[in-house]
């Protein structure tokens, strides 16, 4: 089974600074990440997935995150921020059991609040 | 090309009655996920669905709750005889068969039981 570990439930920042949501995972086998968004009231959006290949990812809205295997880590990050950035940030994990596609292990998520 | 599309948005039920949740995946779609949101909680799945075979259970509760994905039709996730713990907002995702690990998410119904 794997788990995700989101650090820190709130994180506030001022606008146009720059902000990191931290995610780490656990797991036995290889695994799959995503990030999602999630504005009030409204589904999750897929901010940036990591499959295969290169470890760092770009998303939409400008954000990106990095693979680290070896720390076991996929955060989330964007050089400047904006008002419309104020939402609920999920990490995601899906195993590689290699029978099929799993359902996601989420985080608990990280609710980024921008001060201006 | 229209998103996942759930309905209702919101379904009030009182304890005892049956809530059914419906889900039409993205055109071309051919996997469908169903996960539940608790306040204060992240999301947790529940099932993963092809047409007519559910692949993963491991998520639903034993009792009250199924899942279904027919040949025709959008997916139900169907809930009898609510209780007031079953008050959640659930959420499905579908993925294209090419792509099966990239979940896209509807609205999401958000179940408020009296």
């Amino acid at each position: 089974a794997q788990s995700v570990t989101q650090l820190d439930s709130q994180v506030p920042v001022f606008e146009e600074a720059p902000v990191e949501l931290r995610c780490n995972y656990s797991s036995s086998v290889s695994v799959y990440l995503f990030w999602y968004v999630q504005y009030p009231n409204q589904g999750l959006q897929l901010l940036l997935k990591y499959l295969s290949g290169s470890t760092l990812v770009k998303g939409i809205n400008g954000f990106e995150a990095e693979f680290n295997k070896s720390q076991t880590s996929f955060h989330l990050r964007k050089p400047s921020v904006h008002i419309s950035d104020t939402a609920e940030y999920f990490c995601a994990v899906s195993a590689d059991s290699g029978g099929g596609a799993d359902g996601l292990t989420f985080g608990k998520g990280t609710h980024l609040i921008i001060q201006p | 090309n229209a998103g996942v599309m759930q309905n209702p948005r919101h379904l009030v039920r009182r304890r005892g009655q049956e809530a059914r949740l419906r889900c039409s995946p993205m055109k071309g779609h051919s996997h469908v996920y169903w996960y539940r949101q608790l306040p204060e909680e992240g999301l947790k799945f529940m099932v993963y669905l092809q047409k007519e075979n559910i692949i993963d259970e491991s998520g639903m509760p034993k009792e009250r709750f199924s899942a279904e994905f027919p040949k025709e039709g959008p997916s139900i996730l169907r809930i009898q005889q609510v209780v007031r713990g079953d008050s959640a907002a659930y959420f499905c995702a579908s993925s294209p068969r090419d792509s099966p690990r990239v979940g896209y998410f509807g609205a999401g119904t958000r179940l408020s039981v009296l």
